[in-house]
């Protein structure tokens, strides 16, 4: 059983430039959720999607903006780079039912130069 | 806004002995998570804490949940080398997690 997929595991940009990644949940998952985690801090809470509606969204500005197709799989974009968004990106699925566990993939490193 | 404090933020554990972490929260949740995480890795989910009192043992690792302090500890027992890793307590917050600031643990010989 595959567990949460990310892609790509690590991009260079430079400032100014749109970037988008991507995310498969977990086999049954039907909720996913984007983190930022900058180096030395926890992760912070981006947005998440559950039928493909934005079900909740963390302080961050309108660059970042995402989707989630009827897969469930989702992306996570982000426009106009800033060097500030040099991050590990983490996408975590979960089922929508309560109390349920969220699986983390293994990040996107991305590096804005 | 939910606050999700740590402490130690840094822990220098000597292998075989007994030490504890601290997770303090703002406000009020039922739902609390410890994850571990490795350099340069994603996040491992250790425990989740559902209900107050609620106490998960995994080998050398204790956690455990009192709601009304707002508070939750991560006991280790007997520290180990492979014990070493940085570790996150998040706090459930209507979907979304809070996550505090970090524990990063070296165990030492």
């Amino acid at each position: 059983d595959a567990g949460v997929t990310q892609s790509p595991t690590h991009l260079i940009k430079t400032r100014g430039q749109q970037v988008t990644l991507r995310c498969s949940p977990k086999s049954g998952h039907d909720t996913v959720s984007w983190y930022q985690q900058a180096l030395g801090q926890g992760p912070q809470f981006i947005f998440q999607y559950y039928e493909e509606e934005e079900r909740q969204r963390g302080n961050f500005p309108d660059r970042f903006s995402g989707h989630q197709f009827p897969n469930y799989s989702s992306e996570l974009n982000v426009n106009a780079l800033l060097l500030g968004d040099s991050a590990l990106y983490l996408c975590a699925s979960s089922f929508s039912g309560p109390n349920e566990k969220l699986f983390f993939g293994s990040g996107t490193q991305l590096s804005v130069l | 806004e939910l606050k999700v404090e740590q402490n130690p933020l840094f822990l220098s554990m000597q292998e075989g002995k007994n030490y504890t972490i601290y997770c303090n929260y703002s406000t009020t949740s039922d739902r609390l998570y410890w994850y571990r995480q490795d350099p340069g890795k994603s996040l491992e989910s250790l425990f989740v804490l559902l209900s107050n009192g609620a106490v998960k043992q995994e080998g050398r690792l204790m956690a455990s949940l009192d709601t009304k302090a707002r508070l939750s500890t991560l006991h280790i027992t007997a520290a180990v080398h492979d014990l070493s890793a940085t570790y996150f307590c998040a706090v459930d917050n209507d979907y979304k997690l809070s996550f505090g600031a970090g524990t990063t643990v070296t165990v030492r010989a």
